[in-house]
């Protein structure tokens, strides 16, 4: 079974405070994404990364940064968090297989508030 | 890149009524894929559907793929509370990049 874990389920930040989320995953999976969900607005992708130390902008990059140095671990990065960055934070990971293409298998996500 | 409208937002159904859910791209895709999320959950992989005009079933779940690769449906038969969650779809382009749907967040009631 493919696991990807998150470093928190809830986490409460103050406004302006430096945010780590970590995402580990045990599939020696080459592809790892972040995303955030908010009600209405389903999933949109934040950062991916396709190797280490690669990193690529998804759709809402803007506010975040995102690491990559070892294949197993991608943490994402609020240098100076806002309340408009209150939302719930996915981890995904993925391989490119012939028959199931590029399915993503999920963390359990964080939900940060940030106050 | 793609875009990808999914409607309706909300589905609420009777136990034993079917209902469907539709999604459509702005481009044509390589493949599409579905993922269901309980609440509280994370989303999970269901199937994916690669060829024009693919068909796969799931025991009650009907999953359909255009023929122009531009637009899928699910259709659930004999709603169960056990399929209560959000489905998602989401297109993968010819970049390989995975764009989501917004989701159908489905309620039951008994």
């Amino acid at each position: 079974d493919v696991k990807v874990t998150q470093s928190s389920r809830y986490l409460v930040k103050r406004t302006g405070e430096k945010v780590f989320l970590e995402c580990v995953q045990d599939m020696d999976h080459e592809n790892m994404f972040w995303y955030r969900q908010d009600p209405g607005l389903g999933l949109r992708l934040i950062y991916f990364s396709y190797d280490v130390k690669m990193k690529e902008k998804g759709d809402i990059p803007e506010g975040y940064s995102v690491s990559r140095e070892k294949k197993e671990r991608f943490s994402l990065i609020l240098e100076s968090a806002s309340t408009n960055q209150t939302s719930m934070y996915l981890c995904a990971s993925s391989f490119l297989s012939r028959d199931r293409g590029e399915t993503q298998y999920f963390g359990p996500g964080t939900r940060l508030l940030v106050l | 890149g793609q875009q990808v409208m999914q409607i309706p937002q909300y589905q609420h159904v009777q136990e034993g009524e079917d209902f469907t859910t539709y999604c459509n791209s702005s481009t044509t895709l390589s493949n599409i894929q579905w993922y269901k999320q309980r609440p509280g959950g994370h989303p999970v992989f269901l199937i994916q559907l690669v060829k024009s005009g693919e068909v796969k079933k799931q025991k009650r779940l009907t999953f359909q793929f255009g023929e122009a690769k531009k637009n899928s449906s699910l259709h659930i038969t004999a709603t169960q509370t056990t399929d209560v969650g959000t489905y998602f779809c989401a297109g993968q382009g010819v970049d390989y990049k995975l764009s989501f749907g917004a989701g159908t967040t489905v309620t039951v009631r008994a």
